[in-house]
């Protein structure tokens, strides 16, 4: 049974600490993409990636947040620092593009972070 | 920045009833997805629909397109308590060649038994 896999489940840190979290993609997707979830904001797409090359980073604050995919099956966000407002949910998913037709995403449980 | 804008934002029916909801988008599209999300979970995919289709069903789901309106629909038929749960729409901008996924706000859906 095929599904995105994020660690960790739950992250509660203090202010100004670094906060690293994982997804593992489903084998032979070629697209990775970063959410972040908010009562206020809704679902907020951070970064994706295609082929593990960033496509598209613009919904992240460049200077303290950054996306990487060191390897097809694993892809990272890291936040350095952390601040109360980043406390969220952040999902992963994973997709796949075929010629110039893209497939459903599928989502991982998501990381609920919390920040104090 | 959002494409689709979801309505209504709440709806609570009684089980056994229809549920419709409407999703709004601003640009030409590749594709319209709907997700459904239970509280605390993450996203399922529920149906695609491509810009040049106009109708599609996947069991007691109905999702219409119409690209001239720039909208789309979802239609729950038969409704159960167990479909109880957050209801979005994704456009992949036609665009954006990267296949950009964006969400709109979310329809959440009360069913009671």
């Amino acid at each position: 049974d095929a599904r995105v896999t994020q660690t960790p489940r739950h992250k509660v840190t203090e202010m100004g600490q670094e906060v690293t979290m994982r997804c593992q993609p489903i084998l032979g997707h070629n697209t990775v993409f970063w959410y972040r979830q908010t009562m206020m904001q809704g679902l907020e797409l951070l970064a994706y990636f295609r082929n593990r090359a960033p496509l598209d980073d613009s919904g992240m604050p460049k200077d303290r947040f950054s996306a990487e995919m060191p390897d097809a099956t694993l892809a990272t966000l890291k936040i350095q620092p952390s601040e109360p407002r980043d406390s969220a949910v952040y999902f992963c998913a994973s997709g796949l593009k075929r010629d110039s037709q893209y497939t459903e995403a599928f989502f991982g449980q998501g990381t609920r972070l919390t920040v104090v | 920045s959002q494409q689709g804008e979801e309505d209504p934002q709440a709806l609570s029916i009684q089980e056994g009833e229809n549920a419709t909801m409407n999703c709004s988008y601003k640009t030409s599209i590749n594709n319209l997805q709907w997700y459904r999300q239970n509280s605390g979970r993450g996203l399922v995919h529920l149906i695609l629909i491509r810009s040049n289709e106009r109708e599609k069903h996947s069991g007691r789901l109905r999702v219409t397109l119409d690209t001239s309106k720039k909208s789309s629909s979802l239609l729950i038929t038969a409704s159960r308590a167990a479909d109880t749960a957050s209801y979005f729409c994704a456009t992949v901008p036609y665009y954006n060649q990267g296949g950009k996924l964006i969400f709109g706000q979310g329809t959440e859906l009360s069913v009671k038994p």
